[in-house]
């Protein structure tokens, strides 16, 4: 079964003050995803990697970076936070395997910026 | 670009009652397919795939046929259970384009006891 990992679950921060979200893996992927999950907009991509040391940038990318250390690692950080960017935020590893690129998700980082 | 329609944002149900979840994509390349289900304060989790044209995924009780001429992967269920209650994704990976899962915007499935 696959195994991602986020945290922290839950996270309160004031405008203007930086958010890191970690997401681990071990499923040995080398496709990563994060995305944000809002009411009506369903899930937005943001940043992804497709391994250590690669970030790129997807749908919503700003005010946001990404960081992939490792093949397990990738976080994504928010140097200054704001109201706007609450939300609930998913991480992924994708198996690029046969063509396509099967995700297996985090149970989701919900953070509120006041 | 590569895209998901999901015909139904809300479906109710009671407990028994055959489901349909109408899904149809638009794609450059021969996609794979997927459906994902995700509960309440979960993140969305894998229910199956399908890659070739007439293929049928299925998982606790779903199933979905690749129909390439209608451009469609509808998710079915015979008989649906109260704890099936939860937003259904469809999504696509199209190796011709960004690869990347295009999802649909979900239908949320609510079974009544």
């Amino acid at each position: 079964e696959a195994a991602v990992t986020q945290s922290p679950r839950n996270k309160v921060a004031v405008t203007g003050g930086k958010v890191t979200l970690s997401c681990n893996q071990t499923n040995n992927h080398n496709n990563m995803y994060w995305y944000r999950q809002d009411t009506g907009h369903g899930l937005r991509l943001i940043h992804y990697s497709y391994g250590a040391g690669s970030t790129e940038k997807g749908d919503i990318p700003d005010g946001y970076k990404a960081s992939r250390p490792s093949q397990e690692n990738f976080s994504l950080i928010l140097e200054l936070a704001t109201p706007s960017q609450t939300s609930v935020y998913f991480c992924a590893s994708g198996d690029a395997v046969g063509g396509a690129d099967t995700q297996y998700f985090g149970p989701g980082t919900r953070l509120l910026v006041l | 670009g590569d895209s998901v329609t999901q015909t139904e944002g809300q479906v109710a149900l009671s407990e028994e009652d055959f489901l349909t979840i109408h899904c149809n994509y638009s794609a450059s390349g021969y996609p794979t397919l997927f459906w994902y289900v995700q509960y309440p304060g979960e993140g969305p989790q894998l229910l199956f795939r399908a890659s070739r044209d007439k293929e049928k995924g299925s998982s606790r009780g779903f199933e979905a046929t690749y129909d390439k001429g209608t451009t469609s992967f509808h998710l079915r269920k015979a008989s649906v259970q109260e704890s099936d209650s939860a937003v259904y994704y469809c999504a696509l990976s199209d190796p011709s384009g960004s690869w990347q899962l295009i999802f649909g915007s979900g239908t949320q499935l609510t079974v009544m006891p």
